[in-house]
């Protein structure tokens, strides 16, 4: 059974400080890994989709990396804004598996 | 142009009752996709249309079912509503099935009391 693991569960930064948001996963067979950001009230919106080991994407402040057995999405200088929570789903076959999230709140 | 469109926002319902919930996907988008999220157990899967057939379907009971219309639009059914039914509901559009980068819907949030 496919698996996608998120951690922290929460984190809280202050402006300007960067860090990691972490997605580990358990599937047979990547065929892709996604990152999305939900605020509240709101449905998911897409960030960025990896397909094979050592690949990157950037995206203003955000850039999300992909190993064999985790992704990260990294967050440079981030602002109030940037606070949402963010999700990270696999593809193995024809569905999305998602993760639980992290909530990021970025205080001024 | 025009987002993901989910009708209504908010629903609530006694047990036992049935509902239906509505979505517009973006004009041109032929793929739906449902998903149901909770606190507890994130977004999960319920089932993707594409031509008006039902494509894929996630482990949910058989009192959730769905369908598409011929303008791509789609509907999903709950019946005999329990208490754990209660979540956010979200619709996701796409071009084609296979292309994950949904756009999602605001979602409809059931409660059912």
């Amino acid at each position: 059974e496919d698996q996608v693991t998120q951690s922290p569960e929460a984190l809280r930064l202050q402006e300007g400080e960067s860090s990691s948001l972490n997605c580990s996963y358990t599937v047979s067979g990547l065929r892709g890994l996604f990152w999305y950001r939900q605020d509240p009230g709101k449905g998911p919106e897409f960030l960025f989709t990896l397909y094979s080991a050592g690949e990157e994407k950037e995206k203003e402040r955000l850039k999300a990396t992909l190993t064999k057995k985790e992704s990260f999405l990294h967050i440079t200088a981030p602002k109030p804004e940037d606070s949402a929570t963010y999700l990270c789903a696999v593809q193995a076959d024809s569905t999305l598996t998602f993760g639980k999230g992290t909530m990021l709140l970025v205080s001024p | 142009k025009a987002g993901v469109t989910q009708t209504p926002r908010y629903l609530i319902k006694t047990r036992g009752q049935q509902v239906t919930l509505s979505c517009s996907p973006i004009s041109g988008h032929r793929s739906v996709s449902w998903y149901q999220q909770t606190p507890g157990q994130g977004l999960q899967f319920l089932f993707e249309y594409f031509s008006e057939t039902q494509r894929n379907k996630g482990n949910f009971p058989g009192r959730f079912s769905g369908r598409q219309f011929s303008n791509s639009r789609s509907e999903m059914n709950v019946s005999t509503l329990e208490l754990g039914d209660s979540a956010l509901y979200l619709c996701a559009s796409s071009l084609i099935p296979g292309d994950y980068g949904y756009t999602f819907g605001s979602g409809t949030r059931l409660t059912v009391v």
